[in-house]
């Protein structure tokens, strides 16, 4: 079966770029058939959908954080990752990465176990 | 862009209750509607989806209902495990959105 995780640095200095890397494993992300996407949860908060990238690597960002977000596919290493510029303290927040079925079937399943990345100088 | 609430913020149940939990959705989602289960620690896991088919392994007591905007979660006999905070997500239109959550705790 499918599993993720995330990895990547738990602090990040303001206005730098957070950078987070899902591994997959139990199935290829070039097989196609799903998005693999990004969310996140502030402490002690709900869900916010950041984005997701298909194994093309054409990719929907959540308008909300568009300008700051890129995400990226490696399919060699059946990895995506994601990037968050100009870091704010408002940007700490548990990043979860899932996966979600192509077409109209957008939930989440799924999910790695979240990292937490806190903002701070 | 759709905003979705949920309702009550806490519902506290004595084990063997029925806990029934809403979602609401501030335009049609047609039943393009997910719940989720989140246990402190862990990751959301996929309990419904389409409103109303439980995900695979999900044990019979967890239900889904509703269509359109309103949209109910029961679990219908609640077990020591049950006892977690539960979201609703949306999936009918971009970007996907989820509910602020409703915390079901021991009362």
């Amino acid at each position: 079966q499918v599993q993720l995780q995330e990895s990547g640095p738990g602090l990040v200095k303001p206005s730098q770029t957070l950078s987070l890397t899902c591994t997959v494993s139990g199935g290829s992300i070039s097989s196609g058939g799903y998005y693999w996407s990004w969310i996140r949860q502030h402490p002690g908060k709900g869900l916010e959908w950041i984005g997701y990238i298909y194994y093309s690597g054409s990719t929907y960002y959540n308008p909300s954080l568009k300008s700051r977000v890129t995400i990226s596919v490696d399919t060699s290493k059946n990895q995506f990752s994601l990037k968050l510029s100009s870091v704010t303290a408002a940007d700490t927040a548990v990043y979860y990465c899932a996966r979600q079925l192509l077409g109209m079937d957008n939930w989440f399943d799924p999910w790695g176990q979240g990292t937490l990345v806190t903002v701070s100088s | 862009e759709i905003v979705m609430t949920q309702s009550p913020a806490t519902l506290s149940v004595s084990p063997g209750e029925r806990a029934t939990l809403s979602c609401r959705a501030s335009q049609s989602v047609s039943s393009n509607l997910a719940w989720y289960q989140q246990k402190p620690g862990q990751a959301p896991r996929l309990l419904i989806y389409g409103a109303s088919t439980r995900a695979t392994g999900i044990p019979a007591r967890f239900s889904g209902s509703g269509s359109g905007t309103e949209f109910t979660l029961t679990i219908s006999s609640l077990q020591s495990e049950d006892f977690a905070v539960y979201y609703c997500q949306q999936y009918n239109n971009w970007p996907l959105a989820f509910g602020p959550g409703t915390k079901v705790d021991i009362k």
